[in-house]
């Protein structure tokens, strides 16, 4: 079992729509989780991380970790065209990161 | 701001070739990495240096090595290479002291090997 499930989708949203993007992982040990954003033909960039359990809001987007139930979700409110992108989730797991598979968003004007 | 590059974008080879993909970070991060990303497999490691000539292998690191005799240059090594490594490599770095949770990454070398 990967330790990292992501759906790869792909999402299609209109333009002001609430995203939600979802992994779930099997280590409940784990303790820092990502989310890279990638744009097309470009490299993963680091969009929000959260240490431990809870929310963590930045603009218009929320990250949230479950770790009862091993959820990790990314929240994108007033979704942009500019949000059209790969989004993947991550746990850091020593030195390494171990990746979900990327969820594909796109988001329609 | 971080930069890491890397020395193709593009390559195309021929099975059994060897292939040397380079990687180059400008802030004296300890720690780099190699990836590959693969359409329904996502990003899967293959190698790591935490630090010069220091190497451990990720999840696939079968028919790939790697090379760091200086601390801002990473090689992954293709000795020969075979259709199954046509795939996007991509490099990545981090500082120890900064948060080993952001990763800064190079633009990717898109290999096909014919």
């Amino acid at each position: 079992q990967k330790e990292v499930e992501q759906d790869p989708g792909p999402l299609s949203v209109p333009e002001g729509a609430i995203v939600s993007l979802n992994c779930t992982y099997s280590n409940s040990a784990f303790q820092y989780f990502m989310w890279y954003r990638q744009y097309s033909r470009k490299g993963p960039e680091l969009l929000m991380y959260t240490y431990s359990s809870g929310n963590k809001e930045d603009g218009r987007f929320t990250a949230q970790v479950d770790k009862s139930s091993k959820y990790i979700s990314l929240f994108i409110r007033d979704s942009q065209p500019s949000d059209s992108a790969t989004y993947l989730c991550a746990i850091l797991s020593g030195y390494a990161l171990n990746f979900g598979k990327g969820t594909s968003l796109l988001v329609t004007p | 701001d971080v930069k890491v590059t890397q020395s193709s974008r593009y390559l195309v080879k021929r099975t059994g070739e060897k292939v040397f993909l380079e990687c180059v970070q400008d802030m004296d991060h300890e720690n780099m990495f190699w990836y590959r990303q693969d359409p329904g497999l996502g990003l899967r490691l293959i190698y790591f240096s935490y630090d010069v000539k220091m190497k451990e292998k990720g999840d696939i690191p079968e028919g790939y090595s790697v090379s760091r005799e200086k601390k801002e240059r990473f090689s992954l090594i293709l000795e020969s290479t075979s259709t199954n490594q046509t795939s996007m490599y991509l490099c990545a770095s981090t500082s120890r002291l900064q948060g080993a949770y952001e990763q800064y990454f190079g633009p990717g070398t898109r290999l096909t090997v014919t």
